[in-house]
């Protein structure tokens, strides 16, 4: 089972370039979100989506866009890059909204480098 | 979302318990989750308690629940070498894992 699967694992960008994260999950989850996590600091919540076409901000959204077209695909753009975006990120993905008694599936992580 | 407090940091020998305290402040949520992270890896649901219960045993695991004072604790038993990782606590509130803020975790430093 492939679960939630995130590409690149590592990029380095220059300041100012694009790029855009991959997320892709085969659980059929309807929740899915975008995390960053930095050392010392935990995870934070950076988009999250409901459904297929419904996407909504997290704690820390500026500089990042996603987009939701469909159930399975849940990609992260970073349209200038900063080197305060320099982190991990992760997407995950869950069933119901985890107050119900749901799991987070989470992919292996993308390290991002901005220089 | 809410705030949740761990330790940073826990060092124990192999073969020892280790014990991984959290404190939250919303008591909403009907569900209260552990997860795991290894080196490298994304994080791994380890266990969960139903916010009804004050104890729930998962083999080398004892999840301790104190709705009162709003505190949660792991209990690994015979902790191993493979135990090293960062813990977090979860506590998605009413309105679910969007509104859930992961703190920093603990890290488990399990000595041979």
């Amino acid at each position: 089972n492939a679960g939630v699967t995130q590409t690149p694992k590592f990029r380095i960008l220059k300041i100012g370039q694009s790029m855009t994260l991959q997320c892709t999950q085969d659980m059929n989850h309807n929740y899915m979100y975008w995390y960053r996590q930095d050392p010392g600091m935990g995870l934070k919540l950076i988009y999250y989506s409901v459904g297929a076409g419904i996407t909504d901000k997290g704690e820390v959204p500026n500089g990042y866009n996603v987009s939701r077209s469909t159930t399975e695909d849940f990609p992260l753009r970073l349209e200038l890059a900063a080197p305060s975006q320099t982190s991990v990120y992760f997407c995950a993905s869950s069933y119901t909204a985890g107050a119900s008694g749901g799991e987070l599936f989470f992919g292996e992580g993308s390290r991002l480098t901005v220089l | 979302g809410e705030d949740v407090e761990q330790s940073l940091f826990l060092s124990v020998r192999e073969g020892d318990s280790s014990v991984i305290n959290c404190t939250y402040t919303d008591s909403s949520s009907t569900y209260l989750y552990w997860y795991k992270q290894e080196p490298g890896a994304g994080l791994q649901l380890l266990t969960y308690i139903f916010s009804n219960m004050d104890m729930k045993q998962d083999q080398r695991l004892t999840v301790l629940l104190n709705k009162k004072d709003k505190h949660l604790s792991l209990r690994i038993a015979d902790t191993q070498t493979g135990d090293s990782a960062i813990y977090f606590c979860a506590d998605p509130p009413g309105g679910g894992y969007q509104k859930v803020t992961f703190g920093i975790g603990t890290k488990l430093q399990v000595i041979p």
